[in-house]
């Protein structure tokens, strides 16, 4: 399988900061999904985005299929946004989504 | 429905009763999968439904494990045998047909083994 690593780990913003999160992969992907997982465990999709920039609200991400990331922009940070944020790979040759560990993002007021 | 659904949202069981997990997934989505997730972890893909043929059972931790999906939409997960270490966030996901992938997220079902 590939390996999927997502930076920074922990995140602590202020509200009404911006923040950028990193998804790297180590193989061709054709397909890219952004979620976030609220408090109550529940995963919602963001962003489905193999390549190029997507937006949605604060909400944006860019994925650069060559270069093998994907970028996940906050703006505006509200305490909403709190919560674990996850990016998944589906390689080419397969059928299994590979999940980065997340970022846990806490937004204070 | 709009939405995945599982059932039950929470399932407590003894060490080495038998277990069975539901998921219904959104309805005319071919493609559907089994994840766990243990506490404060990362998503681990179990098993990858086409229709009601598996084409990938690598994630299934052990024999314990076994998955079956009936008329294209329903999929049951069952776990004999119950060990303390399947404690854990059972998520279902499904999508269309390839290469239309964007899974979609059920509840989950929390499972705690005493």
């Amino acid at each position: 399988g590939i390996q999927v690593e997502q930076s920074p780990p922990d995140l602590i913003l202020q509200e009404g900061a911006n923040s950028t999160l990193r998804c790297n992969f180590s193989d061709s992907v054709n397909n890219l999904q952004w979620f976030h997982q609220n408090p109550w465990g529940q995963l919602i999709n963001l962003f489905y985005i193999p390549s190029g920039t997507k937006q949605n609200g604060r909400l944006s991400a860019t994925t650069v299929a060559t270069e093998r990331y994907s970028l996940l922009y906050i703006s505006s940070s509200q305490t909403t946004d709190s919560g674990v944020y996850f990016c998944a790979a589906l390689v080419n040759t397969g059928n299994q989504f590979y999940f980065g560990t997340g970022t846990s993002l806490t937004v204070i007021p | 429905g709009a939405g995945v659904s599982q059932s039950p949202s929470n399932k407590v069981t003894e060490k080495g009763k038998d277990v069975e997990l539901r998921c219904d997934p959104i309805s005319g989505h071919t493609a559907l999968y089994w994840y766990r997730q243990s506490l404060g972890q990362g998503l681990e893909f179990l098993i990858y439904f086409q229709g009601n043929s598996a084409p990938d059972k690598s994630g299934l931790p052990s024999d314990r494990f076994s998955a079956e999906r009936t008329g294209g939409s329903v999929s049951t997960l069952t776990i004999q045998r119950t060990q303390q270490e399947d404690s854990a966030v059972y998520l279902c996901a499904s999508s269309l047909r390839p290469p239309y992938n964007e899974q979609f997220f059920g509840p989950g079902t929390r499972l705690t083994v005493l």
